[in-house]
């Protein structure tokens, strides 16, 4: 089973300044099933990026996913105050990653 | 509009069983896969199992395989997750979530089993 390490655990960065969040497969993942959410406290789980890189319906384009074979990356090109939040990377229909924290500094 | 619509919290004794559901409307409930994902409290999210209802084609987990049963009724476009027997650490949110990727998400349900 591919397990999904996400690195860090927690981000502590200002409104307006770049997040760059890495997870790392166990082994090879096909880049089309990796996909990436944001969770806010109280809140169900949202799609962002499918598909690696594809931004779901509704998602701004400061949000962007790249990456392909055990190495993936979620960037938020400039922090908004409605962007800190919990992000988890998932290989579709399989574990999560462990989750990392974008607090405010 | 996509809706998945969970039932409503539950406390439970260890032991007792249970059946939550998620009704899926606004599409072909046949045609998407339904995962369920736990969250314990203060946690991270954990990937439970997946059904198919067009043809109930079900994969677990290995962390979650013989301890909960997922099934659906495709007749009332409805998933269900299942428990035998109660453990407090059952205890946690579970959320029901449409398809690979999972786009559309229930509200969760909040499963609480004490004495």
């Amino acid at each position: 089973e591919i397990v999904l390490t996400q690195s860090p655990g927690t981000l502590s960065l200002s409104p307006g300044e770049r997040a760059t969040l890495s997870c790392r497969a166990s082994q090879s993942v096909s880049s089309s099933y990796l996909a990436w959410y944001q969770q806010k406290p109280g809140q169900a789980p949202r799609l962002l990026i499918y598909g690696a890189s594809s931004r779901a319906t509704g998602i701004p384009d400061r949000f962007s996913g790249s990456g392909s074979g055990t190495d993936f990356t979620l960037t938020i090109s400039r922090l908004e105050p409605e962007d800190f939040a919990v992000y988890y990377c998932q290989q579709y229909g399989r574990a999560f990653g462990q989750g990392t924290k974008v607090e405010i500094k | 509009e996509v809706q998945l619509v969970q039932s409503g919290a539950e406390v439970k004794k260890p032991g007792e069983s249970l059946k939550i559901s998620c009704k899926g409307s606004g599409y072909s409930f046949t045609s998407y896969w339904i995962g369920w994902v736990r969250q314990m409290p203060g946690k991270g999210l954990e990937w439970m199992g997946i059904i198919y209802p067009g043809d109930s084609d079900t994969r677990y987990s290995p962390s979650f395989q013989g301890q909960v049963t997922i099934s659906a009724d495709k007749s009332i476009s409805t998933a269900y997750l299942q428990w035998s027997s109660l453990k407090a650490s059952d205890t946690a949110m579970y959320y029901c979530a449409r398809g690979m990727p999972s786009d559309y998400w229930g509200q969760g349900t909040l499963v609480t089993v004490s004495s």
